[in-house]
Parts: structure tokens; sequence; C-alpha cells
């Protein structure tokens, strides 16, 4: 157990539909990130919360929707989702201030279905 | 984000062998390499990590290499175990940007007995 855990593990959505996902960290750490893993690409950073306000939104789509609530909660809301927005949503956490780079702690991640 | 480019896409070693994945960076800025190792239903766990003001670094069966005027680093998994059957990332950040990671598209890696 990383002490980032994500839910829900897989998710199977239409392309109308709006769901949620969720991330809680248990690390007390104060940075928070969202990457997108596809087959066969690089894990794509989406987005950067840092005590929470958003630090870094790396041009992703509107149809994704980040909140952060407080640094122990990450959540990302999807809507009229497409078929390629299909990936593994992983969740990661660090204790990252500005001026520092610590590990990364990530979940294990929501394997998404977009039909 | 410039990219991190990595070889090979996979890789099959035996059990006891070197298991040797390479990466190359273009930003010049980028001064945090970490390597990560990700299991099959799982998330990608750090397994070792370097800044450029060494050129090796070694923890257990795992070193790291690295080349700063190359702008290259690589990961050497010494004596090969199947539990080593893992994809592995590498990726690199700045100080400064809160951990903020660019990662290679990764090696898939099978050690067979």
């Amino acid at each position: 157990e990383t002490g980032v855990t994500q839910t829900p593990r897989h998710l199977v959505m239409g392309m109308t539909n709006k769901k949620s996902l969720k991330c809680e960290q248990h690390l007390g750490h104060n940075a928070m990130y969202w990457y997108k893993q596809s087959a066969k690409k690089p894990l794509e950073l989406m987005f950067v919360y840092n005590f929470k306000e958003q630090t870094e939104n790396n041009s992703v789509p509107s149809r994704f929707s980040p909140e952060c609530p407080n640094s122990s909660h990450l959540f990302l809301h999807l809507h009229t989702l497409q078929p390629e927005d299909s990936a593994l949503y992983l969740c990661a956490s660090s204790q990252g201030e500005a001026g520092e780079i610590t590990e990364a702690f990530f979940g294990q991640g929501t394997r998404l279905t977009v039909v | 984000q410039q990219q991190v480019k990595q070889s090979p896409q996979s890789l099959i070693v035996q059990k006891g062998g070197i298991s040797i994945i390479n990466c190359a960076y273009e930003n010049t800025a980028f001064d945090y390499f970490p390597w990560y190792q990700q299991f099959p239903g799982k998330g990608p766990a750090l397994l070792i990590a370097i800044r450029p003001d060494v050129s090796e670094k070694k923890e257990g069966r795992f070193t790291i290499s690295f080349n700063k005027s190359a702008k290259q680093f690589s990961l050497h998994i010494m004596d090969s175990q199947p539990g080593d059957s893992a994809t592995y990332f590498c990726a690199a950040s700045e100080t400064g940007t809160a951990s903020k990671l660019t990662f290679g598209t990764g090696t898939r890696l099978q050690v067979t007995l």
C-alpha cells in the first residue's frame, strides 16, 4: 500500500455520462497530481496542485475538470469524454514545495474505458 | 514538456544476467532523474534516483549511470531475477517544479528462468 488510494479501480462510462475519480493521500503531502497513462505512450502530467492551488494545467481538454478541496483529496470530474480518453488515470502526491523535489508516490490508478 | 526518450521498448534477460535500459533527455534544466518500476495492476513506484552532481548511484542490484555531457542516463539491474519482471520508466524534472515529472515511454522487462 503506497498511501495513495484511488477509487474506483475500474470505470466504464458512456460518452454522455458524468463521473468522478477520487484520490486520497494519507502521507501528509502538500502536492498532488493527475497523470494519464495510455498504452505505448509516456505518462502524461495533466494537473498539479500545490497546497490546494492548481499550479499546472498541461493543456488538458475542459472535459476533464480537477478539484482539490484540501491537501489530502483530489478529484477528477469527467464529462462528455471520447473513446480516446480511455486510459489508466494515476494520482500521485509528494512533499514538494517550491525549490524542492521529493519522491512522488503513486496510487494504483483508475482504469477508465469510454464506450 | 520536453521529451525523455527511452529504449529499448522491451527486454528479455535470463536470470542472473544484466538488464540495461537507456534514456536520453533534451532539457538541460532537468536536475532530478528517477527510475520508476511498475507491476501490472499497480501504480509506478520509485526505484532509484540520481542528481547530476554524481555520475553513478548504486542501491543493491540497481545502478544508475549518468552522463551529463551526453544528456543520457541508464539503469543497470545486476543479477536480474524473475521478480524484477515489470515495466520500468525513466523520468526527469527540474528543481522548483513541485516534482512535475516528464516520463519516458517505458521498458517492459521480462526475466526468464
